[in-house]
């Protein structure tokens, strides 16, 4: 199976700045890899698929580069709505596992 | 539009037993993998199982293995958990969701065991 980590596990932004969240994944998954955002209470919302596709309605300050082992999530310049918690997740291999999430939030 | 509506949550008692349902539309469910995925209080994501479109292959969590089995009928567009021998770390929001990246989510169910 294949394990995803990430980093940090909390990131303390101030509004406006640029956050930069890595994941990454054990063996090689391509470009097989997504980006989830999470707030208290609802579900998961795809942010980022193929490791740099931007789902639909999602702001362009949201970007997604990487392949192989190494992916980042960056977020130009946060948003108040954009504190939340970060997930990844493979999709090349069953079991989909997902990263254990880095929390952004406000510093 | 492509909905996705799981129902069957609850309260059990530890050892109990619940059938969990997904009611898919808006898609061809049957040319779909499906997934189920499951959120425990204050926790991270964690996978649990996977079946394929034909319901041929499946796939179980270590956490979850010889206790849960994911189903499917085509004919009904729906998607189940069967869930046996519960634990209280088996307590979460259960979601069901299709393909390989999770583009749809529904609201989940509550699963919450506990005596």
């Amino acid at each position: 199976e294949i394990v995803m980590t990430q980093s940090p596990a909390t990131l303390s932004v101030s509004p406006g700045e640029r956050a930069t969240l890595s994941c990454r994944a054990s063996q090689s998954v391509s470009s097989n890899l997504a980006w989830y955002q999470q707030k208290p209470g609802q579900a998961p919302r795809l942010l980022i698929y193929g490791a740099s596709t931007r789902a639909t309605g999602i702001p362009a300050r949201f970007s997604g580069s990487g392949s192989g082992t190494e992916f980042t999530l960056t977020i130009s310049s946060l948003q108040s709505e954009d504190f939340a918690v970060y997930y990844c997740q493979q999709y090349n291999n069953w079991p989909f596992d997902f990263g254990p999430g880095t929390k952004v939030d406000i510093k | 539009e492509v909905q996705l509506v799981e129902s069957g949550g609850g309260l059990v008692q530890p050892g109990g037993s619940l059938r969990l349902s997904c009611s898919a539309s808006g898609f061809t469910f049957s040319s779909y993998a499906m997934h189920w995925v499951r959120q425990a209080p204050g926790k991270g994501l964690e996978y649990v199982s996977a079946i394929s479109s034909n319901g041929g292959s499946t796939y179980y969590a270590d956490s979850v293995k010889g206790r849960f089995t994911i189903s499917r009928d085509n004919s009904k567009n729906t998607l189940y958990l069967q869930m046996s021998s519960l634990r209280a770390e088996d307590t979460a929001v259960y979601y069901c969701v299709k393909a390989a990246y999770f583009q749809h989510w529904g609201q989940g169910t509550l699963v919450t065991v506990s005596s």
